[in-house]
């Protein structure tokens, strides 16, 4: 158990929807991270928290947002969902920058 | 730019012989390398880092990596494989400031009976 956790675990929902994934990073941990993982494109960075600030950002689309709390959890926003979307999202939290520990991940599948 | 390579998809090893996961990096600066396992269904799970220091590091599960600055590689290591370290690994880097790192692709580990 990695300390982290992401709520919910699998999620099943329609193009053009809207879905929000949580996270909550290791104790201590400040930094927030988001990732997807699919076949096709591997896992790819999309954002990075630190202490309630945008950080970083990667392959992110202008279709996801993301913030953090000031109680350091992270939620990932996805609207407009499409087919292609469908993939595991997760989380990770990192002491100093450095390791990262990831949360289960939720499944995310647009039909 | 940095890029991290792990040129074999899938590595095949017999339980109890020596494994090795391949990879290599560019990135400007001191790298900071990283390896990580995923098994089905989880999120991934640090194994060992390199930071600074001695060439060769070692982990959890056995499992150790050597930093080889001429040859820019970073592979990971196991005397005697089990078949519960079947599982795809990650090979990561970051550097010159930046904590974002940069995954491989991953290699898919197959050890049988």
């Amino acid at each position: 158990d990695s300390g982290v956790t992401q709520t919910p675990k699998h999620l099943i929902t329609a193009t053009g929807q809207r879905v929000t994934l949580r996270c909550s990073p290791r104790s201590g941990d400040l930094s927030v991270y988001w990732y997807q993982q699919s076949l096709d494109q591997g896992l790819q960075f999309l954002i990075q928290y630190y202490n309630g600030e945008e950080r970083a950002k990667g392959n992110i689309l202008e279709r996801f947002s993301a913030q953090q709390f000031p109680d350091l959890h992270s939620e990932l926003n996805l609207s407009s969902l499409e087919l292609g979307d469908s993939a595991l999202y997760f989380c990770a939290s990192s002491p100093r920058g450095n390791e990262q520990y990831f949360g289960p991940g939720t499944r995310l599948t647009v039909t | 730019a940095q890029s991290v390579a792990q040129p074999e998809d899938q590595v095949n090893v017999a339980e109890g012989n020596p494994l090795t996961v391949k990879c290599t990096y560019s990135v400007s600066g001191n790298p900071y390398l990283f390896w990580y396992v995923q098994y089905p269904n989880r999120g991934l799970q640090f194994l060992l880092k390199y930071i600074t220091g001695d060439n060769l590091v070692k982990g959890s599960y056995g499992f150790e990596a050597e930093f080889n600055k001429s040859q820019t590689s970073f592979h990971l290591k196991k005397p005697s494989a089990l078949v519960s370290d079947s599982a795809l690994y990650f090979c990561a880097s970051t550097s010159g400031g930046s904590y974002i790192p940069t995954f491989g692709r991953g290699t898919s580990l197959i050890v049988h009976p």
